[in-house]
């Protein structure tokens, strides 16, 4: 069964810097990636999609990368805000399935 | 852009109660979904369905129904609602068979059993 794991659980940076979130997962047969991004008491915004063909996607000040064959994914955001404050989640979509599976998330707060 | 409504943000009701969420997306998706998310638990999958009148439980489908009677509307029920089942219900809908296709959410509902 396909587990995916998000730490840390909380991040806190000073605006301007640079971070990365990671993910990782324990079955590497996915066929994509999605990051989301969640603001409290909303529903979810999807970020970036990695096929599992791909190495990374790039959005803006947001990059995702993904490495099928060690099970991890990073979502890299530079020169970080305050408004980046949120809770980011991924999720990684099965091979023969529609379903996704989500991690728990890193509630990311930048301060001014 | 593909919208995903949910038809309340907040409900309050009883125990016991059946109660009715509602979801209708408006870009032709063949694929929808009930999450429920409570803190430390993560987005816990209730129900999928892949077509009309199709559907596949998920991981918690114990005291859920659901229907869909037309591709755009996807309804969450809950026969006899209890205190357990007050949390957070997100709906989402997604195409069919494409690799890189996302995956869209409505906004959640916010649902108490008193």
């Amino acid at each position: 069964k396909q587990e995916v794991t998000q730490i840390p659980a909380a991040l806190s940076v000073p605006e301007g810097e640079n971070l990365v979130l990671n993910c990782s997962f324990t079955d590497s047969a996915i066929y994509n990636l999605q990051w989301f991004r969640q603001d409290p008491g909303k529903g979810l915004t999807s970020l970036l999609l990695i096929q599992s063909s791909q190495r990374e996607q790039t959005s803006g000040r947001l990059n995702a990368s993904l490495d099928k064959s060690s099970g991890r994914s990073t979502l890299y955001i530079a020169a970080s805000q305050p408004g980046d404050s949120a809770t980011y989640l991924c999720a990684v979509r099965q091979g023969g399935s529609e379903k996704l599976v989500f991690g728990k998330g890193t509630k990311l707060t930048v301060n001014p | 852009d593909v919208k995903v409504t949910q038809s309340s943000r907040y409900l309050v009701k009883r125990t016991g109660e059946k109660v009715f969420l509602e979801c209708v997306q408006d870009m032709d998706h063949e694929n929808m979904f009930w999450y429920r998310q409570d803190p430390g638990l993560g987005l816990r999958l209730i129900y999928f369905s892949y077509d009309v009148k199709m559907k596949e439980k998920g991981d918690i489908p114990e005291g859920y129904s659901v229907s869909r009677e037309k591709k755009e509307r996807f309804s969450l029920i809950l026969e006899s609602a209890s205190t357990n089942q007050t949390s957070m219900y997100l709906c989402a809908s997604s195409l069919v068979g494409a690799t890189n296709e996302k995956l869209f959410f409505g906004s959640g509902t916010q649902l108490s059993v008193l």
